[in-house]
Order: structure tokens, then C-alpha cells, then sequence
């Protein structure tokens, strides 16, 4: 069974928006952390922001926030006031307490101008 | 400081022959990740070392793939008797363990012919 589902493989938003990628995930941990990651086309990874199972307050950095549901077990990315560069491929991630990632299949974001 | 190096960049290989994929983590980072990515498609955990501990290997798809860890430095991915399907990016990352984000090499981009 999927661990993290990405139910949209494809998301456009206007230039200063904000969009919301969705993520949810399956554990029966209840110890973990969830991840998202950026992949440009240039195809590196790059890490935007960590949720803790245990935190409280949603995490944020930046233009970056994780609205984190744990009862619902979703873990939904927003990005405030897109911009052009914003275009890339968007990962979910989960560690379970073992410590092995699992990803998720990514949406693909195109930010219009 | 240095992040994370793969090498080679780009392997071509014929089939039925044997790589070798390296990865020099961040200095001082005791976890490992190698993860597979096909074209188009998300991330593919194969392995991971934390540490002294054993590796989890619950990610490798079959026994033609292995992987070592010499400490905490560099690690090696070995494809036996490769196959097409095994054309793919082959991504490392490093973290200071594993309750903290992951930092992603560049990949090793391997096509089998």
C-alpha cells in the first residue's frame, strides 16, 4: 500500500498567488517526520520544510507553510504569493521511527505569469 | 562547505554488465540514503545506513543490487549484471541523522543499453 499519496500530478497557479499541494500519508508510527522537496528541472532536490508528528504549531519557513492535519493524517504544502521559479516538481515525504523515507509520486506545479 | 558528490555523473553500460555507483555524503553525517528515480516517476528508497547499525536494505529490488558503507563516509551501489530497467537517476543524500532533513547529491545518471 502507498505510503504518501500525491493526489494531483498536475497543479497551475497565477504569478502571486497561493496554492496548496496536497499530501497525505499512512503509519501507524507515531513517531515521525514529513518532508517537501523542490526539483527544478535541473533535477536536483531541494528540502523546503520539516513537520514533526509531535509539533504543535504548523511549520513554516519563508513562503513556505505545512498545514499539518494529523488526525486526518494529511501533511498539505502552501506556498504563498507564487512565483515564476516556484515551477518545479513537489515531493512528500515521511520517516517513520526505522528511518527509511518514503516519497511520494509529486505534483508537478506550473506557475503562470 | 562541500555537500553531498555522486559520481560518475553519467554511466552508459551494456547489458549484463556490473556498475558502480559512489556517493561521498557531508562530512560528519551519519545517515545514508540511496534512492532510485525513473524518468517522470518520484523517489525509490533502496537503502539506508545509520551509523554502525545494520543497513536497511527493504527498499532493493532484487539480490543484483547491493550496497556498502565503509563508517560514516563513502558509500558505494553496486548493479550486477545490469538490465534496461535499471536505467534511472540514482540519487544520494546525507542527513545528521535521521530526525533531520536530507541533502541530496546531484545523481548518477545510468543508462543501460
Amino acid at each position: 500500500a502507498q505510503k504518501i499519496t500525491q493526489t494531483q500530478p498536475g497543479m497551475f497557479v497565477q504569478e502571486k498567488e497561493a496554492v496548496t499541494l496536497d499530501c497525505t500519508y499512512d503509519t501507524s508510527d507515531q513517531s515521525y517526520g514529513l518532508f517537501w522537496y523542490k526539483q527544478p528541472s535541473s533535477g536536483e532536490m531541494i528540502f523546503l520544510i520539516y513537520q514533526g508528528s509531535y509539533d504543535e504549531q504548523n511549520a513554516t519557513e519563508g513562503r513556505y507553510s505545512l498545514n499539518f492535519q494529523k488526525a486526518r493524517k494529511s501533511a498539505n504544502l502552501v506556498i504563498s504569493a507564487s512565483q515564476l521559479g516556484d515551477s518545479a516538481m513537489y515531493f512528500c515525504a515521511m520517516r517513520e521511527a526505522e528511518g527509511d523515507m518514503r516519497f511520494g509520486a509529486g505534483t508537478r506545479l506550473t506557475v503562470k505569469p | 562547505g562541500a555537500g553531498v558528490s555522486q559520481s560518475p555523473s553519467n554511466k552508459v553500460t551494456e547489458k549484463g554488465k556490473d556498475v558502480e555507483l559512489r556517493c561521498d555524503p557531508i562530512s560528519g553525517h551519519t545517515a545514508l540514503y540511496w534512492y532510485r528515480q525513473r524518468l517522470g516517476q518520484g523517489l525509490e528508497f533502496l537503502i539506508y545506513f545509520q551509523g554502525n547499525s545494520a543497513p536497511d536494505k527493504s527498499g532493493l529490488p532484487s539480490d543484483r543490487f547491493s550496497a556498502e558503507r565503509t563508517g560514516e563516509s563513502v558509500s558505494t551501489l553496486t548493479i550486477q549484471r545490469t538490465q534496461q530497467e535499471d536505467s534511472a537517476v540514482y540519487l544520494c543524500a546525507s542527513s545528521p541523522g535521521i530526525n533531520y532533513e536530507q541533502y541530496f547529491g546531484p545523481g548518477t545518471r545510468l543508462t543501460v543499453t
